[in-house]
């Protein structure tokens, strides 16, 4: 069966220092990945999806980029966080193609910039 | 913008009552899932319906799609504690899906 981690689950970090998030997906090949942003009782905010290495599409301009080293691997990052990149990210992987297409998230990471 | 807008934002019932949430989207889809967030958690897929069915069952959920009205509605019966949780739907575009704003569930025992 397929399983998506991300990590870290929580981060503090100051205002002006870089940031690094990691999502890796397991048991299936040549997903679409997703990274998405929530604040706080808000609905989602789709930040970069990507559909193969190196091939990544960013929906919002932002502080913030994303880079797929490997096939089932998405990194979030920022080289230097501002208070308005606070909230929760949520990394997410889906087949690739059928009307039946659905989207799994992993558990989050909530991140606090100080 | 959102594709997907559900409504209300919040909505508060006893257990055992039914709670309806109502979604609409803008352009055309390929289908319409509904998911579940419970508090600081990930997303959870519900129930998919495609773009060619009107209405779709899973246990005590129930799935409405009129897609010349471009708009869905989930019903949970008999609502429990446990369904206490944000419901989001999604609409899948070619390679993204765009989610709503969500409703807050409050059931209360």
């Amino acid at each position: 069966s397929q399983t998506i981690h991300q990590w870290p689950a929580t981060l503090v970090q100051p205002v002006g220092s870089p940031l690094s998030l990691e999502c890796t997906v397991e048991g299936t090949s040549n997903p679409n990945l997703y990274w998405y942003r929530q604040a706080a009782g808000r609905g989602l905010q789709l930040l970069f999806y990507s559909i193969g290495i190196d091939q990544i599409s960013s929906e919002v301009p932002q502080n913030l980029s994303a880079s797929r080293p490997q096939d089932r691997q998405f990194i979030l990052s920022s080289k230097k966080l501002l208070l308005s990149d606070s909230g929760f990210y949520l990394c997410a992987w889906s087949v690739r193609t059928g009307a039946r297409n659905t989207i799994y998230f992993g558990e989050g990471s909530w991140l606090t910039v100080v | 913008s959102q594709q997907g807008e559900e409504d209300p934002q919040a909505l508060s019932i006893q257990e055992g009552e039914n709670a309806t949430m109502n979604c609409s989207y803008k352009t055309s889809i390929n289908n319409l899932q509904w998911y579940r967030q419970n508090s600081g958690r990930g997303l959870v897929h519900l129930i998919l319906i495609r773009s060619n069915e009107r209405e779709k069952h899973s246990g005590r959920l129930r799935v409405t799609l009129d897609t010349s009205k471009k708009s869905s509605s989930l019903l949970i019966t008999a609502s429990r504690a446990a369904d206490t949780a944000s419901y989001f739907c999604a609409t899948a575009s070619y390679s993204t899906f765009i989610f709503g704003s969500g409703t807050r569930l409050s059931v209360k025992p």
